[in-house]
């Protein structure tokens, strides 16, 4: 079965230093999205992406967000400066379709990546 | 805006017991409503979905309906298994590109 893969598992950084987190989505997805989930809180959307474009993105994807899909395979998200509060697990996701007039967007999920700012 | 509220964990059953778990929510247009559960150390798999109101979703056991009614999608199984143990979250996906996801519920089943 198709699948989304992510790395590194787990990231151990120090504050203010740059992160890159990677993704390979399913291979034929046209719509990638990020997500993360605080320890112990809801899993929060971060950015959705479609077409080489950001789709939407919510509050908490500032100016030291970004992603990239610098190929025809990889999806990235960028954390320029990580802060503490940066720490949680993050999953990338992929889907077919953005769910259109029923809003059934099917999304497959990575195992995530863990990430502890020190 | 759209939310999902689910209900607070953790639960531990025994084997064969019963498990539903609460899941309501509130949007403005007309949701697709979600489970997805999450085995220790894997990503997030999609357990059932529901498009429309009354809607039933099933999967390995596990049934939701969709109650527009009472803006519900509870989660249920009949007879848990050990390999049921993960943490399931309830999530509503509207028009738009993102989906909205409850807390999370750990289950845990014992033996």
């Amino acid at each position: 079965e198709p699948e989304v893969t992510q790395t590194p598992s787990h990231q151990v950084t120090q504050m203010g230093q740059e992160v890159i987190l990677r993704c390979v989505p399913i291979s034929n997805h046209l719509y990638f999205y990020w997500y993360r989930q605080i320890l112990g809180q809801k899993v929060e959307f971060l950015v959705s992406f479609y077409n080489n474009e950001i789709s939407e993105k919510s509050e908490i994807f500032d100016d030291q967000f970004s992603v990239e899909r610098p190929d025809g395979s990889n999806f990235t998200l960028k954390i320029r400066s990580t802060k503490l509060e940066d720490s949680a697990m993050y999953f990338c996701a992929s889907s077919s379709n953005s769910g259109g007039i029923s809003g059934a967007n099917v999304l497959t999920f990575g195992a995530g990546s863990r990430l502890t700012v020190l | 805006g759209d939310s999902v509220t689910q209900m607070e964990g953790p639960v531990t059953l025994s084997e064969e017991a019963f498990l539903t778990i609460n899941c309501t929510y509130t949007a403005t247009g007309y949701p697709s409503l979600f489970w997805y559960v999450q085995y220790p150390g894997e990503g997030l798999q999609l357990l059932l979905k529901a498009t429309k109101a009354d809607d039933k979703g099933s999967n390995k056991g596990f049934e939701a309906t969709y109650r527009k009614e009472t803006t519900s999608f509870h989660l249920e199984k009949g007879s848990v298994q050990v390999s049921d143990s993960a943490v399931y979250f309830c999530a509503l996906g509207s028009n738009d590109y993102k989906l909205s996801f409850g807390a999370g519920t750990t289950v845990t089943v014992r033996a």
